[in-house]
């Protein structure tokens, strides 16, 4: 069947380096994406999302690119933070039978040395 | 008021117990949702309340029976669990359910274990 799903299970970075979230998608249905991000112990977090008409978006510190063609999607963290440390989940909407569901991908856990 | 609460925190029961999860949101969300997350996976949807109507049951077994008491409320009624149902229960809503562009919005979630 078609999935979300992302390319590393684990990301290290330093506090204040770039951090890039790579997601790939493979239904083509799909149009509207969500990244969420996922402390320990709390429930999913809204950070930013794209419609499919859309090839990028820009929220603060934050960046979402989507790539159609390839069906790739990615977060960018700029100057990333010890507090960005998380999983980080996308999510597409499928429309199977009229109801729009969203779909997450596996998941990245995003680990900030200071 | 953009908070979904969800009741209790955490829950321990046995398999022959009888206990409730309560979730609760005032954004005038009309679509509410039931996840179940295990450790280091994505939340897997079991139900969808669209307009306080059942609109998705993503082939859940029975003894989880969901129930919307009006468009604020969702609960979940837990029956004869079994200790491979021990999970983070999130509760989340969303404008409606109807639109491609809706987001969802997650409570903190019910740490559950059944013993």
């Amino acid at each position: 069947g078609e999935s979300v799903g992302l390319h590393l299970p684990t990301l290290s970075v330093q506090e204040g380096d770039n951090s890039i979230i790579n997601c790939a998608y493979s239904n083509s249905a799909s149009d509207y994406f969500i990244w969420y991000k996922q402390e320990s112990g709390k429930g999913p977090q809204f950070i930013i999302d794209i419609r499919s008409n859309m090839d990028k978006r820009q929220g603060q510190r934050v960046t979402v690119l989507l790539n159609k063609t390839v069906k790739h999607l990615s977060l960018q963290i700029a100057a990333t933070q010890p507090g960005d440390s998380a999983v980080y989940f996308c999510a597409e909407n499928m429309n199977p039978g009229g109801s729009y569901i969203p779909t997450f991908g596996r998941g990245t856990s995003l680990i900030v040395h200071p | 008021d953009t908070e979904v609460t969800q009741t209790p925190k955490h829950l321990v029961m046995g398999m022959t117990n009888k206990k409730s999860l309560k979730c609760e949101q005032h954004m005038g969300h009309r679509a509410m949702y039931w996840y179940k997350q295990k450790a280091k996976k994505p939340p897997e949807l079991m139900f969808v309340y669209s307009y306080e109507k059942l609109s998705i049951n993503e082939s859940v077994p029975s003894r989880f029976s969901p129930e919307c008491p009006n468009s604020s409320l969702l609960n979940l009624h837990l029956h004869a669990l079994q200790p491979e149902d021990s999970a983070l229960y999130l509760c989340a809503s969303s404008q409606d359910g109807a639109g491609g562009s809706d987001t969802q919005y997650f409570g903190p979630g019910t740490r559950l274990t059944v013993l």
